[in-house]
Formats: C-alpha cells, structure tokens, sequence
C-alpha cells in the first residue's frame, strides 16, 4: 500500500516562530488532508489540498503532487497550536475512500 | 449542523463484554467509516460503508461489526470486548471522494 512518511516527527517552537512540516509519499493521490488533533483528541481539519495552495490564517498548505509531496506552513506559532499534525492521503479507486494517516508530527509551542 | 457526533466519548468494558459506539452525521453524505488510533500506529480503518445497507471490511475488521440502515447512522458493534481492543475510535464521513470529517472520538478501554 501507500507510505505517508512525516518529517519532522517531533518539533519545540518557541512562541512566534515559524514552522514547516512536510509529508512524502509513495505514490498518486487524489486527496490530501492536513488535521490537527489537539490535546483533546479532537482531529480538527486545516485543509484539503490534493493540490495547489491555500492559506488559512496563519496556516497554509502547499502540495505538489506531481513530486509527490505537501508542506504546512505555521507562521507566528500560538501555544494552541500545539499538538500533532497528521496528513491523510486517499488514493484513486481505494476501497472505502480509504485514508491512509502518516505517523504525524508532535508540536510542541512554548510560551 | 452538529457535522459528525459520536457516543459515548469514554467508555470502560470487561473482557467478553459487548457494546455499541454510535456514529451520526447530518451532512448527508454517502460515505461512512470508522478507524481506530493505536500509538505509534496511526489511523487504520475497521469497517466502512458506501451507503444505505452496503458494508464491507477496512484493514483491521476482525472482532468488530457494522450495519447501515440509514445514510445518517453507521454504528459499530463490539461483540466480546478483548483488551487488544483498547484505543481510540473515530468515525468519519465524506460526500464522495472528498473532504472527510471526523467525529470527537471515542477513548475505549478494555480491561
């Protein structure tokens, strides 16, 4: 099956500061999503973004799925920012319109 | 539009009890699944369905079942409850190969 790989898996911010998570994967996609789940457990959505760039806030998204990759921009990080961030992929055709989740990256923001 | 509303959202079974966590959405979408959160293990899907009355097998649907009577309910089934049942569960909903929403999730612990 598809490997969704995350990098980097864990990240101390102090607050303010800017951020970049990226998310590789192995093979053609026709979705991606950003979530961010919070200490909660809340898995919240930030984008949909099987291609292209959005921007939401702070928060932006870029992927290129012609290489293969998609990247998540936090600008002037909050301590609510702080959690893990997942990427999904689905693949053409996959039974179910399953999505496979990477391992996630845990953020850490610092006040 | 409450999006995608689980119950309950903790629960504590003894072995070989049964239970059933509810899923509803009102967004009217057709595609319905649920995944469970192991740490260190990411999403893995249990069970989904493409609508009313169809159901079939995600990668880990062993000791788990699922009916879909309606579009807007899609429930699952713990038949004899086992420790290695223990995680986190989370259903979700999409129109289409689109964006897909989670509910809150449910903590299950199997003791």
């Amino acid at each position: 099956g598809i490997q969704v790989e995350q990098s980097p898996p864990d990240l101390i911010l102090q607050e303010g500061a800017n951020s970049t998570l990226r998310c590789n994967f192995s093979d053609s996609v026709n979705n991606l999503q950003w979530f961010h789940q919070n200490p909660w457990g809340q898995l919240i959505n930030l984008f949909y973004i099987p291609s292209g760039t959005k921007q939401n806030g702070r928060l932006s998204a870029t992927t290129v799925a012609t290489e293969r990759y998609s990247l998540l921009y936090i600008s002037s990080s909050q301590t609510t920012d702080s959690g893990v961030y997942f990427c999904a992929v689905g693949r053409p055709k996959a039974a179910g319109n399953k999505l496979t989740f990477g391992g996630g990256t845990r953020v850490l923001v610092k006040p | 539009n409450a999006g995608v509303t689980q119950t309950p959202k903790f629960q504590v079974l003894k072995t070989g009890q049964s239970m059933t966590l509810q899923c509803a959405q009102d967004m009217n979408h057709e595609y319905m699944s649920w995944y469970r959160q192991d740490p260190g293990m990411g999403l893995r899907l249990i069970h989904y369905s493409v609508g009313a009355g169809i159901t079939d097998q995600g990668e880990v649907p062993n000791g788990y079942n699922v009916s879909r009577s309606t579009t807007e309910d899609f429930p699952l089934r713990l038949l004899s409850a086992a420790p290695s049942q223990t995680s986190v569960y989370f259903c979700a909903s999409r129109l289409g190969r689109t964006e897909a929403f989670f509910g809150q999730g449910t903590r299950l612990t199997v003791v």
